[in-house]
């Protein structure tokens, strides 16, 4: 069974461009979450799609945003991009997101804003 | 809100060595909570859960056992090699409704030598 997928694994932009990042989950797993993560800030979840709508969100700024597609792939997207916003973008996917369920992580796609 | 705390790393050890990774959390009601393992370069990979009080997760030699009590959720090895060198995550699930949201700690380095 194939696990997540995230793509591509690395992107280097420039300061306020746009990127957009993508996540194919696990087959059958309807729940994909993201989450940020950096050395000062450690990991912080981003927000949560279920069955192609925003279940759940963090405290990030409105530049952040995504969206999942009915085969449950999802994409995030950044606007406006920051050197701040240099980290290790992480997707997990879960059968429903329920408390009692796993979620199983990509590898990430490591940004550098420059 | 919730929240995990973890031991300071990094954590040095010679092969052979017992492992103790500190956890304790804040939350309400009943979360669910796990272990997660980050190689160099990596994803993250569940490495043991526990949904209940006392409920005793197990893994590749590593156990925790989930104390409501204590509100602790200690990782331990008898016998650590140098393959588990890696970063360690202690991480909570939140209540139905945020179930998807991880809350992770900071994260503890062990690094295990010969």
């Amino acid at each position: 069974k194939a696990g997540v997928t995230q793509t591509p694994r690395y992107l280097i932009k420039t300061r306020g461009q746009q990127v957009t990042l993508s996540c194919s989950p696990i087959s059958g797993h309807r729940s994909v979450s993201w989450y940020q993560q950096t050395p000062g800030q450690g990991l912080q979840f981003l927000f949560e799609y279920f069955s192609e709508t925003q279940r759940n969100k963090g405290n990030f700024p409105g530049r952040f945003s995504g969206r999942q597609f009915s085969n449950s792939r999802s994409e995030m997207n950044v606007s406006t991009l920051e050197l701040g916003d240099s980290a290790l973008y992480l997707c997990a996917s879960s059968l429903d997101g329920g408390t009692r369920t796993e979620a199983f992580f990509g590898q990430g796609t490591r940004l550098t804003v420059v | 809100g919730n929240s995990v705390t973890q031991m300071e790393g990094p954590v040095t050890l010679s092969e052979e060595a017992f492992l103790t990774i500190n956890c304790t959390y804040t939350a309400t009601g009943y979360p669910s909570l796990f272990w997660y393992v980050q190689y160099p370069g990596e994803g993250l990979q569940l490495l043991l859960k526990a949904t209940k009080a006392d409920d005793k997760g197990s893994n590749k030699g590593f156990e925790a056992t989930y104390r409501k009590e204590t509100t602790s959720f200690h990782l331990e090895k008898g016998s650590v090699q140098v393959s588990d060198s890696a970063v360690y995550f202690c991480a909570l699930s939140g209540l139905t409704g945020t179930a998807s949201k991880l809350t992770f700690g900071t994260g503890t380095r062990l690094q295990v030598t010969l």
